[in-house]
């Protein structure tokens, strides 16, 4: 059982640049979520998906896209890459047979020069 | 306890002791906590999680403890081992059954020392 899998692990992009960070669940769960997290920072929320076929903005959406693909999968989008999008990315989810706890994947490391 | 700033506040505990991390919630509305473990290079990972109707919940050598009147929340854990050293984040959900608005603190960290 995999759990929460993410992709890359690692990326180095110049500003302006764009890439997608991709995430599946294999947990049958119904939400999902991406987070960034900046060094002596907590987990701020960018966007999540309650259901499939809905997305919602969180805490820090600017500057990103997501896609709910299906039940399994959710991806984030960085259209023009800033500096300021340098961080830690967290893709998560969470269902009703978890009871509703999120369970993170094990991060994707992005550089933005 | 949690910071606001970029340094993390540093928990040091000699290996067996007991340790007690304490985090202040910010939302009197909030009705469910959690406590997630995050080790270095990795994602964070759920350890215990307690609802506003209960004051006191207990796992295997944790136990998270909540005072409502003033908004704060701890997590005890027993005999600690080398192995909890980690960064410790306490989360709150602000608008009740909706996971996708927990709100985390920023972190604890615990250093255990053999």
């Amino acid at each position: 059982n995999a759990g929460v899998t993410q992709t890359p692990k690692f990326q180095v992009l110049k500003t302006g640049q764009s890439m997608t960070l991709q995430c599946a669940q294999d947990m049958n769960h119904n939400s999902m979520y991406w987070y960034r997290q900046d060094p002596g920072m907590g987990l701020r929320l960018i966007y999540y998906s309650a259901s499939e076929g809905t997305t919602d903005k969180g805490e820090v959406p600017n500057g990103y896209n997501v896609s709910r693909l299906n039940k399994r999968e959710f991806s984030l989008r960085l259209e023009s890459a800033a500096p300021s999008q340098t961080s830690v990315y967290f893709c998560a989810s969470s269902g009703l047979r978890s009871g509703n706890t999120i369970y993170f994947g094990e991060g994707s490391w992005l550089t933005v020069v | 306890g949690e910071s606001v700033g970029l340094h993390l506040p540093t928990l040091s505990v000699q290996e067996g002791d007991n340790s007690i991390i304490n985090c202040a919630y910010s939302n009197s509305a909030s009705d469910y906590f959690i406590w997630y473990k995050q080790e270095s290079g990795k994602g964070p990972q759920f350890i215990i999680d307690i609802r506003s109707n209960m004051d006191k919940r207990q796992g295997q050598r944790v136990t998270v403890l909540l005072n409502k009147t003033v908004k704060h929340l701890s997590l005890q854990i027993a005999a600690t081992q080398p192995g909890d050293s980690a960064v410790y984040f306490c989360a709150e959900n602000i608008h009740g059954g909706s996971q996708g608005n927990l709100i985390f603190g920023k972190g604890t960290k615990l250093s255990v020392k053999p």
